[in-house]
């Protein structure tokens, strides 16, 4: 059964810092992972996704890399702003589904 | 862009009253959707597949009689928590993949709704 752990629970950083969201999977066979933001009672933003083929992705000060062998993915945050405070979900789309595993979720905290 | 609504955005009942919830998309067909649950300051976890004109796939551990899930048409699902109790507080989660875009990755999540039960 895939399960997906993500460390740490929570973070909190002053403003500026480049940090790094930790994410692990447990089978390693995943059709692609994708990283979410979610604010305080509220859906779900796409960040970044990656194909299984893929190693990673770029999106402005983003960066999601995938390591599938290991069962791991990083999101590092450059630069980071008060803005950028928000539960970041990452999660795994096994092969012929079109379902999510997510994970347990990093609640950020980027002080001014 | 594709969107998702969901209906109500907050909820409070009263224990033992049935909850309707409602998951659209408004300017596409889906004929897959996806409920998922969150517990405060836990992550999703997926509960069922709605599919359209059939009956939904329950994940393992979910009251299918409890949750009661209706795909009536392909830019509607709904979802209905039936006698609610408190310990069914949470947040519920939407996800619809557009048709014609099955093979891709696209799937849009909805806002979600609180659903507060006394």
């Amino acid at each position: 059964k895939q399960e997906v752990t993500q460390i740490p629970a929570a973070l909190s950083v002053p403003e500026g810092e480049n940090l790094v969201l930790n994410c692990s999977f447990t089978d390693s066979a995943i059709y692609n992972l994708q990283w979410f933001r979610q604010d305080p009672g509220k859906g779900l933003t796409s960040l970044l996704l990656i194909q299984s083929s893929q190693r990673e992705q770029t999106s402005g000060r983003l960066n999601a890399s995938l390591d599938k062998s290991s069962g791991r993915s990083t999101l590092y945050i450059a630069a980071s702003q008060p803005g950028d405070s928000a539960t970041y979900l990452c999660a795994v789309r096994p092969p012929g589904t079109y379902k999510y595993i997510f994970g347990t979720g990093t609640r950020l905290k980027v002080l001014a | 862009g594709a969107v998702v609504s969901q209906h109500p955005s907050r909820v409070i009942c009263k224990s033992g009253t049935s909850v309707k919830i409602e998951c659209r998309s408004l300017d596409f067909q889906a004929t897959t959707m996806f409920w998922y649950r969150q517990f405060p300051k836990q992550s999703l976890m997926l509960m069922a597949t709605s599919n359209e004109g059939s009956k939904a796939t329950y994940e393992q551990g979910v009251e299918k009689d409890k949750f009661l899930i209706n795909h009536a048409s392909l830019t509607l699902s709904t979802l209905t928590v039936t006698s609610a109790h408190p310990e069914d507080s949470s947040f519920y989660i939407c996800s619809a993949i557009p048709d014609g875009l099955a093979g891709t990755d696209t799937q849009y999540f909805g806002p979600g709704t609180r659903l507060t039960v006394l």
